[in-house]
């Protein structure tokens, strides 16, 4: 079965610092991976998809950027924070429709201060 | 394109009380219907899904959807709500040729002794 690793579990960091949250995946091959982000505890937003390494899709203009150097890797950037950067950031693979849709990471809560 | 909502931001309901969270969608093609769980600060859980087949789904810790196609709708059921089903519950809803899985605004659910 597929298991979404992420780190770290919380983050602060000042603003105008740069960020790099990771996620991998176990159990699979080739992935379709994604990011979300979710504000103040309620809806998701898709932030970044990815099908295959170094193919990455943008959902939403933004102050961050995301990367796929291996299969199995996820990584989501940025150069300098911005306040409004803050939340919870959701890492997610998508299995097979038969199966269970997607599955989660933990999640990372990242504070800009 | 394809979209759900779920038109309650809360649902509060008394411990041992049936309860119900509404779900709509709307997709082209067949539907894949997904309710999922948050709990504070953790990712988002897998409670149940609608692929093909019986309308009534069950899933885990005791609940329950119904597909209701005519209505387009997938509502979340429990027959006797516990304390700790108190949550933060999202449908999602993804169409058979579509790559993303959409995820609704989510309702706060709040089970009260």
């Amino acid at each position: 079965s597929q298991t979404i690793h992420q780190w770290p579990a919380t983050l602060v960091q000042p603003v105008g610092s740069p960020l790099s949250l990771e996620c991998t995946v176990e159990g699979t091959s080739n992935p379709n991976l994604y990011w979300y982000r979710q504000a103040a505890g309620r809806g998701l937003q898709l932030l970044f998809y990815s099908v295959g390494i170094g193919q990455i899709s943008s959902e939403v203009p933004q102050n961050l950027s995301a990367s796929r150097p291996q299969d199995r890797q996820f990584i989501l950037s940025s150069k300098k924070l911005l306040l409004s950067d803050s939340g919870f950031y959701l890492c997610a693979t998508r299995g097979d429709p038969g199966t269970r849709g997607y599955t989660f990471g933990s999640g990372t809560r990242l504070t800009v201060v | 394109a394809q979209s759900v909502a779920q038109p309650e931001d809360q649902v509060n309901v008394a411990e041992g009380n049936p309860l119900t969270v509404k779900c709509t969608y709307s997709v082209s093609g067949n539907p894949y219907l997904f309710w999922y769980v948050q709990y504070p600060n953790r990712g988002l859980q897998f409670l149940l899904k609608y692929i093909t087949g019986d309308n009534l789904v069950k899933g885990s810790y005791g609940f329950e959807a119904e597909f209701n196609k005519s209505q387009t709708s997938f509502h979340l059921k429990k027959p006797s709500a516990l304390v700790s089903d108190s949550a933060l519950y999202f449908c999602a809803v993804l169409s058979s040729s579509a790559s993303k899985i959409i995820f609704g605004s989510g309702t706060r659910l709040s089970i009260r002794p």
